[in-house]
C-alpha cells in the first residue's frame, strides 16, 4: 500500500492566488514527521516545511502552511500569494520514528504551474 | 562549499558498464542517505550510513548496487553491469544527527542514463 498519496499529478494556479496541494499518508507509528519539498526543473530538493505528529499547531513558514488533519491522515500544503517562481514539482514525504533510522518516504509529486 | 555536492552531474553509460557516483555531504554530518528517483516519480530510499557504518541497505534494488563511506564523509554509490532500468536521478542527502531525525539536505543529484 502507498504510504504517501498525492492525488493531483498537476495543478494550475493564477499568480497571486492561493493553492492547496493534497497529501494523505498511511502509518501505524504514533510518532512520525511530515515534510514538503520543492523540486524545480534544476533538480535539487528544497525543504519547505515540517509537521511533527505531536505538534498541535499547524506549521507555517512564510507563504507556506501545512494543513494537518491527523484523524484524516492528511497533510496538505497551502501556498499563499503564488509567484511565478513557485512553478515546480512538490513532494510530500514522511519519516516514521519507530524505525532505526529516518529515511524519507516520498509521494509521486504534484507539478504546480503558476500562470501570469 | 556549504551544501551537499554530487559528481558527476550527468553520466551516460552503455549497458553493462560499471559506474561510480560520488556524494560529498555537508561537513560534520553524521547521516547520509542515497535515494533513486525515476522519471516522473518521487525519490525512493536506497541506503543509509551513520558515519562509516552502513546501517540499512534494504532499498538497494539488486546486488549490482553497492555503496560505501569508508571514512565517514564522502560516499560512493557503485552500480555494476548497468541496465536500462537503472536510468534515474540518484540523490544524496545528509543530516547532522544520527538517524537523520531532522532536516535532510539534498545534493543536486546525478542523472544516470544507460543506453
Amino acid at each position: 500500500a502507498q504510504k504517501i498519496t498525492q492525488t493531483q499529478p498537476g495543478m494550475f494556479v493564477q499568480e497571486k492566488e492561493a493553492v492547496t496541494l493534497d497529501c494523505t499518508y498511511d502509518t501505524s507509528d504514533q510518532s512520525y514527521g511530515l515534510f514538503w519539498y520543492k523540486q524545480p526543473s534544476s533538480g535539487e530538493m528544497i525543504f519547505l516545511i515540517y509537521q511533527g505528529s505531536y505538534d498541535e499547531q499547524n506549521a507555517t513558514e512564510g507563504r507556506y502552511s501545512l494543513n494537518f488533519q491527523k484523524a484524516r491522515k492528511s497533510a496538505n500544503l497551502v501556498i499563499s500569494a503564488s509567484q511565478l517562481g513557485d512553478s515546480a514539482m512538490y513532494f510530500c514525504a514522511m519519516r516514521e520514528y519507530g524505525g532505526s533510522q529516518g529515511n524519507l518516504i516520498f509521494g509521486k509529486g504534484t507539478k504546480l504551474s503558476v500562470k501570469p | 562549499g556549504a551544501g551537499v555536492s554530487q559528481s558527476p552531474r550527468y553520466k551516460v553509460a552503455k549497458r553493462g558498464q560499471d559506474v561510480a557516483l560520488r556524494c560529498d555531504p555537508i561537513s560534520g554530518h553524521v547521516s547520509l542517505f542515497w535515494y533513486q528517483q525515476a522519471l516522473g516519480q518521487g525519490p525512493e530510499f536506497l541506503t543509509y550510513f551513520q558515519n562509516e557504518a552502513q546501517l540499512d541497505k534494504s532499498g538497494l534494488p539488486s546486488d549490482r548496487f553497492f555503496a560505501e563511506r569508508p571514512e565517514g564523509s564522502v560516499s560512493t554509490l557503485k552500480i555494476q553491469r548497468t541496465q536500462q532500468e537503472d536510468s534515474a536521478v540518484y540523490l544524496c542527502a545528509s543530516s547532522s544527527t544520527s538517524g537523520g531525525y531532522n532536516e535532510q539536505f539534498f545534493g543536486p543529484g546525478t542523472r544516470l542514463t544507460v543506453l
